[in-house]
């Protein structure tokens, strides 16, 4: 069955520094993999997706991720990290096999930014 | 223009009432979904439409019903709401079910039931 961990329930970093969030996945195939962020009060907008080819994929925001197939990991990383950047970050897979493109979420990483 | 959109953003109620959230999406988009993000912020499928056609029903009460007038909107009825209904629900679209297609969520209709 297919199942998304973020180790990480909460993560707090400087402004300016460098950024990792992790991300495990389970899926019985090929996954497609998405991060999404959400502000406070709003809804879920879209950082980066993976469906094949180039392990590292680049994002909007300056955030990129890589597909590690070995670790099933889909890491999202950031150089610098802006006070903008605080907010939830969901890790998704995404189930195409059934039929139907549902995506099923990690619990989520709440970033902090600190001036 | 807003992409998805969704109403009310708030509603609060009571117990044993029947409600119903829109949405509605300009996208041009194929299929629509509903998700419930629960206390801990976590968000799990409820519903899934193409076409006007139901492709999957997770594990979701049948008080629950969603409701497909045309290919732009996919309404939530909650009939005989309960305290643990109390959440936000994500609308979204995609072109298609392919699964590569990217979602595009609506803003969320926060539900309180008291």
């Amino acid at each position: 069955a297919q199942s998304v961990t973020q180790p990480d329930i909460h993560i707090t970093v400087s402004e300016g520094a460098s950024l990792e969030l992790r991300c495990n996945y389970s899926y019985g195939a090929t996954p497609y993999l998405f991060w999404y962020v959400q502000s406070p009060g709003q809804g879920l907008q879209l950082l980066l997706k993976y469906f094949s080819g180039d392990t590292l994929v680049q994002g909007i925001k300056g955030f990129e991720a890589e597909f590690k197939r070995s670790q099933s990991s889909f890491n999202l990383r950031k150089p610098s990290v802006h006070w903008s950047d605080a907010a939830e970050y969901f890790c998704a897979v995404g189930d195409y096999q059934t039929g139907a493109n549902n995506l099923f979420f990690g619990t989520g990483t709440r970033l902090t930014v600190i001036p | 223009d807003t992409a998805v959109s969704q109403t009310p953003k708030y509603l609060v109620t009571q117990m044993g009432n029947d409600k119903s959230i829109k949405c509605e999406q300009n996208l041009g988009h194929d299929t629509m979904y509903w998700y419930k993000q629960d206390s801990k912020k976590f968000l799990k499928i409820m519903f899934s439409y193409n076409n006007k056609e139901l492709i999957i029903n997770e594990t979701v009460p049948n008080r629950f019903s969603p409701k497909s007038p045309d290919k732009a909107h996919l309404n939530l009825h909650i009939n005989s709401l309960e305290l643990g209904d109390s959440a936000v629900y994500f609308c979204a679209s995609s072109q298609d079910s392919s699964g590569s297609g990217t979602q595009y969520f609506g803003p969320g209709t926060r539900l309180l039931v008291l």
